[in-house]
């Protein structure tokens, strides 16, 4: 079964930073591209960053370029999202979700809380 | 980057009703639309790909159309399981985006 569990979520202090995983199983994690998508709470979907099945290529949104970077390790099943200067509108549910253009299937989440 | 528009942002309907949502993008990106469906506290779903194109298990109601800047999700006869959030996404060129969400509620 795919599965994907998304972990390091929490409450940060604006300015901070916080590393979320995500960790894959039941597929062949290298032969994938990888995404991370948002959703504030109450609000809808966000597209956030993606990563290539070779690692070589990344894409950000345009809110998160510059303080996010997406990374995988491939030995470890992995996906990563290291986020920096972090926002009171970086709140929210982080999914990974697998694809190189479809997402699916998706994490449970993890929730991260930008507040003093 | 692509903007996505879709209506009606919420929409009330009843068990047996056809319903159907629309999603219009700023450009033209052929049939690189996606649509997904959330319920609450859930992850999303991949319902259609490819504007038409039915995901593995998703039910016959569920059909797409469209193409270039205009599509639709269309659920032919409601059922209780269908009352959630469904979501346009664009896959044409980075970055994706996504609609602004439709709940279809009771």
């Amino acid at each position: 079964e795919v599965q994907l569990v998304e972990s390091g979520g929490g409450l940060v202090k604006p300015g901070g930073s916080l590393r979320l995983s995500c960790a894959a199983s039941g597929f062949t994690f290298s032969s994938y591209g990888m995404n991370w998508v948002r959703q504030a709470p109450g609000k809808g979907l966000e597209w956030v960053a993606a990563i290539s099945s070779s690692g070589t290529y990344t894409y950000y949104a345009d809110s998160v370029k510059g303080r996010f970077t997406v990374s995988r390790d491939d030995a470890k099943s992995s996906l990563y999202l290291q986020m920096n200067s972090l926002r009171g509108e970086d709140t929210a549910v982080y999914f990974c979700a697998r694809g190189h253009q479809l997402l699916q299937p998706w994490g449970q989440g993890t929730l991260v809380t930008v507040s003093s | 980057d692509i903007q996505m528009t879709q209506s009606p942002s919420t929409l009330s309907a009843s068990v047996g009703d056809r319903v159907t949502i629309t999603c219009r993008t700023s450009q033209g990106i052929g049939t690189w639309l996606a649509w997904y469906q959330q319920k609450p506290g859930k992850a999303p779903k991949l319902l259609l790909y490819g504007a038409s194109s039915l995901d593995t298990g998703v039910p016959s109601r569920f059909s797409g159309s469209g193409s270039g800047t205009e599509f639709t999700l269309t659920i032919s006869s409601l059922q209780p399981d269908d009352f959630a959030t469904y979501y346009c996404q664009h896959y044409h060129s980075y970055p994706w985006t996504f609609g602004q969400g439709t709940k279809v509620a009771i």
